[in-house]
């Protein structure tokens, strides 16, 4: 139990190209939702809160009219990265907490490698 | 805010001997404490999750520890195996206020048969 699937796992673009990832707990229902940067040999790094039905939470420094959150439902949620640049390459994972409560663990998907040309 | 250090940053052991990764967290309110498992090119799994109210949780050949005084948490791996080498993280939350986790740098633990 507890699968978050996320999609695509890879991609690969032109700069300036806006790219959409899909986030879906596949057998719970997810009122809340984060999304975490990481680059190599480091450490997850938050970028922001996406609660269902409601605007976006986003960490300091995270530009929110860049990284574009929707979370339309209580299995998916969306990461839109507007008018990417090289140095928006980098890996995003998305995790999922169960409608249950705040006390519920994380799941993580597979991330996506966001490799901008 | 909160912050969560984690030591040692590479681990190399022996099959069979056993594994401890430490961390610390500054934040005495923090009450949620998971540890994940990331595999190269994968997102973390969860392996085991310890609450301010235990102070110990074992789940086969994984335990956790949880000093809440000195607000530090340990993993335990015994009888390591090659399938344990892996990038392991530690994290911090306080589910009274939305439950953000908080990451410690990770450990990245090789297991060599």
């Amino acid at each position: 139990g507890a699968v978050v699937s996320q999609h695509p796992s890879r991609v690969i673009c032109k700069s300036g190209t806006s790219v959409k990832i899909e986030c879906r707990s596949l057998d719970f229902q997810a009122t809340t939702m984060f999304w975490y940067r990481q680059f190599p040999k480091q450490s997850l790094m938050l970028m922001a809160t996406s609660n269902e039905g409601s605007k976006a939470t986003y960490e300091q420094g995270v530009e929110k009219d860049k990284f574009l959150i929707n979370h339309a439902s209580l299995t998916l949620s969306t990461l839109t990265v507007t008018s990417a640049h090289p140095e928006d390459s980098s890996f995003y994972i998305c995790s999922a907490r169960d409608i249950e409560g705040v006390n519920q663990p994380q799941h993580f998907g597979d991330g996506t490698r966001l490799s901008i040309l | 805010g909160e912050n969560v250090e984690q030591h040692p940053s590479t681990l190399s052991v022996q099959e069979g001997d056993s594994a401890v990764i430490k961390c610390t967290y500054s934040d005495s309110a923090s009450n949620y404490f998971p540890w994940y498992k990331q595999e190269l090119g994968k997102g973390p799994q969860l392996i085991i999750d310890i609450r301010s109210n235990v102070g110990e949780k074992k789940d086969q050949r994984i335990a956790v520890t949880l000093n809440k005084t000195a607000k530090h948490f340990s993993l335990h791996i015994t009888e390591t195996q090659p399938e344990d080498s892996a990038v392991y993280f530690c994290a911090a939350s306080n589910y009274n206020q939305g439950g953000k986790l908080i990451f410690g740098q990770g450990t990245e633990l090789s297991v060599k048969p």
